[in-house]
């Protein structure tokens, strides 16, 4: 089976920066995902890391240690619309290569 | 927009009856993915279908059942329902069946949201 751990929540200042970590343990380990989503609606792709160390995209990136089993998102310059929440999701060679979900991350963004 | 399509949107019913949740994929996706979501809680896999096949089960109840038809729509039947299945059902899709394109994403509808009274 699989364990994703992450924050329940956490909260911000605008323009500051936070960093959501999540830690996974996974027996056929192929790929890392981060999502947003915002209150009742779909989540929607942010980030994907299969190899190890950063990945930069815009204001949000992206870290993986496989070794770990440890991955976080770093979102920088922090906006208001910002304030919702992140999904680390393991994709598994063992279990059908669908991806499994953590509890995700309410991050709220305060003015 | 995703490109996925679910209705309804919403569904309101009663303990006991069945109600179907339909899903239409991204364009040429091969692959339907059912997740539910309750208050406040992560999105729990339920199962996936591959060009017709089931191809991967996860915490489903008996009570449901899915399947994909050769238009590549699925459908997701909830029978005998109790008020903890009120949640919101979603449907996710990707081209091959492993996850998604070179990234592995999956693209999500907007969801049906389940009321059970």
């Amino acid at each position: 089976g699989q364990n994703i751990d992450q924050p329940t929540e956490m909260t911000a200042t605008e323009g500051a920066i936070v960093q959501i970590n999540c830690t996974y343990q996974t027996s056929g380990f192929n790929g890392l995902f981060w999502y947003q989503q915002h209150a009742g609606e779909a989540p929607t792709f942010l980030s994907y890391n299969v190899l190890d160390g950063l990945e930069e995209k815009g204001r949000f990136s992206s870290f993986l240690s496989r070794s770990k089993g440890y991955s976080y998102l770093l979102l920088k310059e922090l906006q208001m619309k910002d304030s919702a929440s992140y999904l680390c999701a393991v994709r598994d060679d063992n279990a059908g290569n669908m991806l499994t979900f953590g509890g995700g991350t309410r991050l709220m963004v305060k003015p | 927009d995703s490109g996925v399509t679910q209705t309804p949107k919403h569904l309101i019913t009663a303990t006991g009856q069945r109600v179907t949740l339909r899903c239409s994929p991204r364009s040429g996706d091969l692959s339907v993915y059912w997740y539910q979501q309750s208050l406040d809680q992560g999105l729990q896999f339920l199962i996936q279908y591959y060009n017709g096949e089931e191809r991967a089960k996860g915490n489903i109840l008996e009570r449901f059942s899915a399947q994909q038809f050769p238009d590549l729509h699925s459908e997701l039947n909830l029978s005998s329902l109790e008020l903890g299945d009120s949640a919101l059902y979603f449907c996710a899709s990707s081209p091959h069946l492993g996850t998604g394109s070179h990234t592995g994403e999956l693209f999500f509808g907007e969801g049906s949201r389940l009321t059970v009274l």
